[in-house]
């Protein structure tokens, strides 16, 4: 089965570069989710889109900005770059209607330096 | 705001035994939904068992099933036959079942554990 494909599956970046990461959902997911999960934490929320919209809004820094197209994969744009910047980014698809639990990707896992 | 707790950074336990990893939340919300979510050395994210808040029957998926005390605000992860598969880190999780944070998740700080053989 298709699942939650992530580009890349690494990065690294220097201090005040600019990152896109990109996220693929599972076909026929209309809401994709973005996580943060830095070295020892837990996933931190950071935003939400569902029907190509922003449906929520966590602890996601001014610097970064997101979007959803017409075929529903997203784009997590990341500048200013900083060093604690510095963790996995996953990102989750959930279809319609659907409360079991979505699915996660794989993660980018960025470094800056 | 919800918060979820795991008050138990590492567990370990045999192989073939029982272990069980404790999280609290606290909602003021009636309609919602927990999770247990597996992330191996891989860091992949593994949904392992899910709950509603509105079923008092406790979900069961194989070897792992929970104990959901809603009044409490208790749900616990019961891993039987543990195997060296089950090495992890595993994180509780709690979802709004309705209004603007619908879908989003809020993850306990996780709890490691290790199966010896």
């Amino acid at each position: 089965a298709a699942g939650v494909i992530q580009s890349p599956r690494h990065l690294i970046k220097e201090k005040r570069e600019t990152a896109t990461l990109k996220c693929y959902p599972i076909p026929r997911h209309d809401t994709v989710y973005w996580y943060q999960q830095g070295p020892g934490q837990d996933p931190q929320f950071l935003i939400s889109f569902y029907e190509k919209m922003q449906s929520d809004k966590g602890s996601i820094p001014d610097r970064f900005s997101a979007q959803q197209f017409s075929d529903y994969h997203s784009e997590l744009n990341m500048s200013s770059l900083e060093l604690g910047d510095s963790a996995l980014y996953f990102c989750a698809s959930r279809g319609q209607g659907v409360n079991y639990g979505y699915t996660f990707g794989s993660g980018t896992r960025l470094t800056v330096v | 705001a919800q918060t979820v707790t795991q008050s138990q950074p590492e567990m370990s336990v045999q192989e073939a035994e029982t272990v069980t990893l404790s999280c609290t939340y606290d909602t003021s919300e009636n309609n919602y939904y927990l999770f247990w979510y597996k992330q191996p050395p891989s860091r992949q994210m593994i949904l392992v068992i899910r709950q509603e808040a509105y079923k008092q029957q406790n979900a069961t998926e194989n070897r792992f099933s929970v104990n959901f005390q809603k009044a409490a605000k208790s749900f616990s992860l019961k891993i039987s036959d543990s195997q060296l598969g089950d090495t992890a880190m595993y994180f509780c999780a709690f979802m709004s079942g309705g209004g603007t944070s619908y879908g989003k998740l809020t993850f306990g700080q996780g709890t490691i554990l290790t199966v010896h053989p």
